[in-house]
């Protein structure tokens, strides 16, 4: 597509419960990135994904957090047992290799834990 | 490791003022640098790049010098009007090996008054 696509836009869950997010990265883009934002704070690097290289989980806060890349291509986020401070907007972003290239970002899932 | 300073927020400008938003870094290698632009309720756009040292990065009446000699990146522009409202982050991407991923500084909230 002509951009980086998330889905869905907004999400409001119960403590407690399982959520995945999606990210539909520019095709032909090899890096692919999860980042959360929470109110009023920078950018929160979660997971980064190359090629069909293991992926860079070093962000991830916890154990409840997951994310894979099918095929090299779509990613989705995984958050089980959501809590309170998991409210947050998760923005995923995708970029060709190399120094020079920056980033496509996608909206965004703005994502409430009650 | 890389790291990117920007000015703290929020800056309150006037319509028509003169906006400067300083930004250092420190990296191996040569890094490309970036400013990214956030308005309210939307993801991170990219506004300008610069890839090597003496370059001018400009877009939409803003501009930015990479500067190797100060290690900084600051952005300019020569009026700002009420639209340019929004997060403005600072990044680099090193040059030097390792993940080949964005480092952002944590972001300067502008505020622009009719």
């Amino acid at each position: 597509g002509a951009g980086v696509s998330q889905s869905p836009s907004n999400k409001v869950t119960e403590k407690g419960k399982d959520v995945e997010l999606r990210c539909d990265p520019i095709s032909g883009h090899t890096a692919l990135y999860w980042y959360r934002q929470s109110l009023g704070q920078g950018l929160e690097f979660l997971i980064y994904f190359q090629g069909n290289s293991a992926p860079d989980k070093s962000g991830l806060p916890s154990d409840r957090f997951s994310a894979e890349r099918t095929g090299g291509s779509v990613s989705t986020l995984t958050i089980q047992r959501t809590q309170q401070e998991d409210s947050a907007v998760y923005l995923c972003a995708s970029s060709l290799t190399g120094a020079v290239y920056g980033y496509t970002f996608g909206s965004g899932t703005r994502l409430t834990v009650v | 490791g890389d790291s990117v300073t920007q000015m703290e927020g929020p800056v309150t400008l006037s319509e028509e003022a003169f906006l400067t938003i300083n930004c250092t870094y420190t990296a191996t290698g040569y890094p490309s640098l970036f400013w990214y632009v956030q308005y309210p309720g939307e993801g991170l756009q990219l506004l300008l790049k610069a890839t090597k040292a003496d370059d001018k990065g400009s877009n939409k009446g803003f501009e930015a010098t990479y500067r190797k000699e100060t290690t900084s990146f600051h952005l300019e522009k020569g009026s700002v009007q009420v639209s340019d409202s929004a997060v403005y982050f600072c990044a680099l991407k090193s040059s030097g090996g390792g993940a080949d991923g964005l480092t952002f500084g944590k972001g300067t909230h502008l505020i622009i008054q009719p």
